[in-house]
């Protein structure tokens, strides 16, 4: 069956410090991946979505960035983290239909 | 272009009485509908989803959902509402621009009372 992991489960981070959050997803080949943000009581953003290997879309522009270096990983980073980085960021992944299957999210503070 | 609105920001029921979450989709075409269910500081897991098959979902834990055309609803239900059911929930509606993106609604806290 398939799995997906993110770590670490929660970040504190000083503002202007770097960021790497990492997913990956256990048990399918070639899924598409997405990035999504969850801020403080509001709905789910979609950040990035792959749909192979080095292949990163952007939907918002922002301070971050995604990439792929492997099948089934996916890494969204930031240089400079900025106070309205904070959230929760969702990594999820969809292979041979339209259903997505989320992961259990990073929590990450800027302070 | 399609959206989804959830009705209700916050719902409140008793234990043991009935859940009703509200949505409404707008979609040029038929659309795919998905629940999901978030508890706190966790991820997403999808309850049910609507494909074009039967216009009456069933889904996990006893939840259920009717797909109505005719209204543009997709609105959630369960029979009786549980302690565990507490949590929030997100309805989504699926569209294809070089992959399958979501679009979710701004989602319904549910609280069950004691």
């Amino acid at each position: 069956s398939q799995t997906i992991h993110q770590w670490p489960a929660t970040l504190v981070q000083p503002v202007g410090s770097p960021l790497s959050l990492e997913c990956t997803v256990e048990g399918t080949s070639n899924p598409n991946l997405y990035w999504y943000r969850q801020a403080a009581g509001r709905g789910l953003q979609l950040l990035f979505y792959s749909v192979g290997i080095g292949q990163i879309s952007s939907e918002v522009p922002q301070n971050l960035s995604a990439s792929r270096p492997q099948d089934r990983q996916f890494i969204l980073s930031s240089k400079k983290l900025l106070l309205s980085d904070s959230g929760f960021y969702l990594c999820a992944w969809i292979w041979g239909g339209e259903t997505q299957y989320f992961g259990p999210g990073t929590r990450l503070l800027v302070l | 272009a399609q959206s989804v609105t959830q009705l209700d920001s916050h719902v409140s029921v008793s234990e043991g009485t009935p859940v009703l979450l509200r949505c409404n989709y707008s979609s040029s075409y038929s659309p795919s509908l998905f629940w999901y269910v978030q508890h706190p500081n966790k991820g997403l897991q999808l309850l049910l989803k609507y494909t074009s098959a039967a216009t009456l979902v069933k889904g996990i834990n006893g939840f259920e959902a009717e797909f109505k055309k005719s209204e543009t609803s997709f609105h959630l239900t369960k029979p009786s509402a549980h302690m565990s059911d507490a949590a929030e929930y997100f309805c989504v509606v699926s569209s294809f621009s070089g992959t399958y993106k979501y679009i979710f609604g701004t989602g319904t806290r549910l609280k069950v009372l004691a």
